[in-house]
C-alpha cells in the first residue's frame, strides 16, 4: 500500500494526451516538492521531472508536469510509442520519510 | 559522468544479514546524499534510508530499524546493511543520489536482484 496514490494505468493513441495524477496528503504532496520517474522493465528508474515541474535537462517537453494542493500530475502530449513505461511520483514527508506512488502503467495502444 | 555500481551476494538465507556496497565513480561522493531503494519484483519503490557524507543517517520508519547505512568517503563508497531477512526482503535494490533529502535521484545504479531464500 503506497503512500502516494495513482491509477494502475492509463493509456492512449499515438499523439494523444495522457494525464497521470499523485494524490497525496498534508504532510507530503501538500508541503513538500514532487518528482516523476519513468522506469521501463529491466532498467532502474529514471528522474524526469523534479521540484514539481522542473524539466530535466534531456527530458522532451512533451512532458510536464504541475501540483496543486495535495495533489500533481505529469501530462505526457504527443504520446509515443516509447513513452511506454512505469511512471513513478515519490515526495518527502514530514513524518521524515520519502514516499512514492504505486505507480502508473502507461499502454500506447 | 557520474556512475553508480551495487555490489554483494546474489542470495542471502533468512534470517542472515544482506549486505550491500554502492561504489561512486566520475564525481565525489561529498556534498550529496545517498541512499538506497528498493523495489520487489513486479511491484513499485520503497525508500530504505540515505547517508550524507558527513554520515548523518535518516531511514524508512517501516523497516523497523533492520536498517543501517554506513559511508567510506575514502573509497567513495557507501553500505547497506539489513539484518533479520525474510522472503520478503527479496527486491531489486538500487543505491542513488539525490543533492538534498529532497527525492530527486539523478544517478541510480542498476539495481541488482536479491534473493532471500534457504
Amino acid at each position: 500500500q503506497s503512500v502516494l496514490t495513482q491509477a494502475s494505468s492509463a493509456s492512449g493513441t499515438p499523439g494523444q494526451r495522457v494525464i497521470i495524477s499523485c494524490s497525496g496528503s498534508s504532510s507530503n504532496v501538500g508541503s513538500n516538492t514532487v518528482n516523476w520517474y519513468q522506469q521501463v522493465p529491466g532498467m532502474a528508474p529514471k528522474l524526469l521531472i523534479y521540484s514539481n515541474d522542473q524539466r530535466l535537462s534531456g527530458v522532451p517537453d512533451r512532458f510536464s508536469a504541475s501540483k496543486s494542493g495535495s495533489s500533481a500530475s505529469l501530462a505526457i502530449s504527443g504520446l509515443q510509442s516509447d513513452d511506454e513505461a512505469h511512471y513513478f511520483c515519490a515526495s518527502w514527508d514530514d513524518s521524515l520519510n520519502v514516499v512514492f506512488g504505486g505507480g502508473t502503467k502507461v499502454t500506447v495502444l | 559522468q557520474v556512475q553508480l555500481q551495487e555490489s554483494g551476494p546474489g542470495l542471502v538465507e533468512p534470517s542472515e544479514t544482506l549486505s550491500l556496497t554502492c561504489t561512486v565513480s566520475g564525481g565525489s561522493i561529498s556534498n550529496y546524499y545517498w541512499s538506497w531503494i528498493r523495489q520487489p519484483p513486479g511491484k513499485g519503490l520503497e525508500w530504505i534510508g540515505y547517508v550524507y557524507y558527513t554520515r548523518t543517517t535518516k531511514y524508512n520508519p517501516s523497516l523497523k530499524s533492520r536498517a543501517t547505512i554506513s559511508i567510506d568517503t575514502s573509497k567513495n563508497q557507501f553500505s547497506l546493511r539489513l539484518n533479520s531477512v525474510t522472503a520478503a526482503d527479496t527486491a531489486f535494490y538500487y543505491c542513488a543520489r539525490s543533492n538534498g533529502y529532497n527525492p530527486a535521484f539523478h544517478y541510480w545504479g542498476q539495481g541488482p536482484l536479491v534473493t532471500v531464500s534457504s
